[in-house]
């Protein structure tokens, strides 16, 4: 069973516009969340985390938004920006700096 | 180089043979990991090494044995694999891989294929 999901494959937007990506869990026991980017043939990219003892972490044009009452955690991308346009995983970490994935969110932002 | 590296970038072999994939990390890190994606699948950890010692095997068949001889440098031997083994295999770096909260750094990945 999925620990970490995300339920959107993909996400089509216009440029200049907010990209919001969403991401679910179900084991409690996670205390790090991390968004990671990833373009065709290369690695995921790190891009922004959050530690559970907060809701809400800030980065440029992009700010991650967690709900840990919810287990929800979101990326919001603003202004979106055509090369904006990869993959984003969601990551989870457990003890040992064990990371669990989500399925990632394709996004395409459009000129 | 800069960053974590791994090397072949892509790799075919037969159910028979034995090969190894290699990765590099030149961040001074001390905790390195072994991660497959599968078609369709989210990445998933394999093995976990910090200070060169194991400390994560996620279930892993034995026809995958890793081997981190130091630090820097994280191999994957691979032998008598099956074709659903063909994945994308990514290795990655941290500073650390107990207590705080280390980004993990991704190399490009093998693209790796069983026929």
């Amino acid at each position: 069973d999925q620990q970490v999901k995300q339920n959107s494959p993909s996400l089509s937007v216009q440029e200049g516009r907010i990209s919001i990506l969403n991401c679910d869990y179900t084991n409690s026991m996670f205390d790090y969340f991390l968004w990671y980017k990833k373009y065709p043939a290369e690695g995921p990219t790190f891009l922004i985390s959050i530690s559970s003892i907060k809701d809400k972490n800030e980065d440029g044009r992009f700010t991650v938004f967690l709900n840990k009452s919810a287990k929800h955690l979101s990326l919001h991308i603003v202004p979106s920006q055509p090369g904006d346009s990869a993959v984003y995983f969601c990551a989870a970490r457990a003890a040992g700096n064990k990371l669990t994935f989500g399925g990632g969110t394709r996004v395409l932002v459009k000129p | 180089e800069t960053g974590v590296t791994q090397t072949p970038r892509h790799l075919v072999m037969g159910m028979t043979n034995k090969k190894s994939l290699k990765c590099e990390q030149h961040l001074g890190h001390n905790a390195m990991y072994w991660y497959k994606q599968s078609a369709k699948k989210p990445l998933e950890l394999m093995f976990v090494y910090n200070f060169k010692e194991q400390t994560e095997n996620n279930s892993v068949p034995s026809r995958f044995s890793p081997e981190c001889p130091n630090s820097s440098h994280l191999f994957l031997h691979l032998h008598t694999l099956q074709p659903e083994d063909s994945a994308l295999y990514l290795c990655a770096s941290s500073q650390d891989a107990s207590g705080g909260a280390y980004e993990q750094y991704f190399g490009p990945g093998t693209r790796l294929t069983v026929t």
